[in-house]
């Protein structure tokens, strides 16, 4: 799978929408974007995720950039309780379940 | 949605003992399940795939004698820390993903606390 490249930490203000980047230079063809979050002493949450076109769920939104070599997670209206560790990872999809690799995750903070 | 429980969400024991942990899928039936560990301050770790009926797929560096992974049905999977100590104090999460979903979405569990004394 895809290396994945994201900032160490980001703050947001409560409110204000939270963009997250995500660089994925060599993603091939048949990989996927994926997103999850993970709360402070709790499993990761999955959030969204996208092949090439943008994705909008209840949660957030997903920018992925025509040549596919990055994306970026948008929260609209950020609260408290997006404080969290957002993680994005690319896989490929098959038949059968594959393994995340996680990296080291961009922790965003929403301040009051 | 679909959930997954684990438990319990924290134990604590004496160096030397063993622990299980219990992972269940509640509203559907889990094909394969991974473990993950995460020690404070980094980044989930793989340490196995479960496959429902055969034997799990250990990831480089995991023994599987100390880590004993059993998948009997489609909605249970548990990880025994055999002998556990204090190096092996870590949060433990599962996964669990269903063949029916066309993506690699994969539902984890709460985590499981484990304090080795």
């Amino acid at each position: 799978d895809a290396k994945t490249t994201q900032p160490t930490s980001m703050d947001c203000a409560e409110g204000r929408a939270a963009n997250l980047p995500c660089n994925h230079s060599t993603i091939s063809g048949n990989e996927y974007v994926y997103w999850y979050r993970q709360i402070h002493s709790q499993g990761p949450q999955y959030i969204i995720h996208g092949l090439k076109n943008n994705e909008t769920n209840e949660m957030a939104s997903l920018i992925i950039t025509e040549d596919r070599k990055s994306s970026t997670l948008i929260l609209p209206h950020a609260t408290l309780r997006d404080t969290a560790v957002y993680y994005c990872i690319v896989s490929r999809s098959s038949g059968s379940a594959r393994q995340l690799t996680f990296g080291s995750g961009t922790q965003l903070t929403v301040l009051p | 949605g679909a959930v997954v429980s684990q438990h319990p969400s924290w134990v604590i024991c004496k160096s030397g003992t063993s622990v299980k942990i219990e992972c269940r899928s509640l509203d559907f039936q889990a094909t394969t399940m991974f473990w993950y560990r995460q020690f404070p301050k980094q980044s989930l770790m793989l340490m196995a795939t479960s496959n429902e009926g055969s034997k799990a797929t250990y990831e480089q560096g995991v023994e599987k004698d100390k880590f004993l992974i059993n998948h009997a049905s489609l909605t249970l999977s548990t990880l025994t820390v055999t002998s556990a100590h204090p190096e092996d104090s870590s949060f433990y999460i599962c996964s669990a993903s269903s063949r029916t979903s066309g993506y690699n979405e994969q539902f984890f569990g709460p985590g499981t606390r484990l304090t080795v004394l």
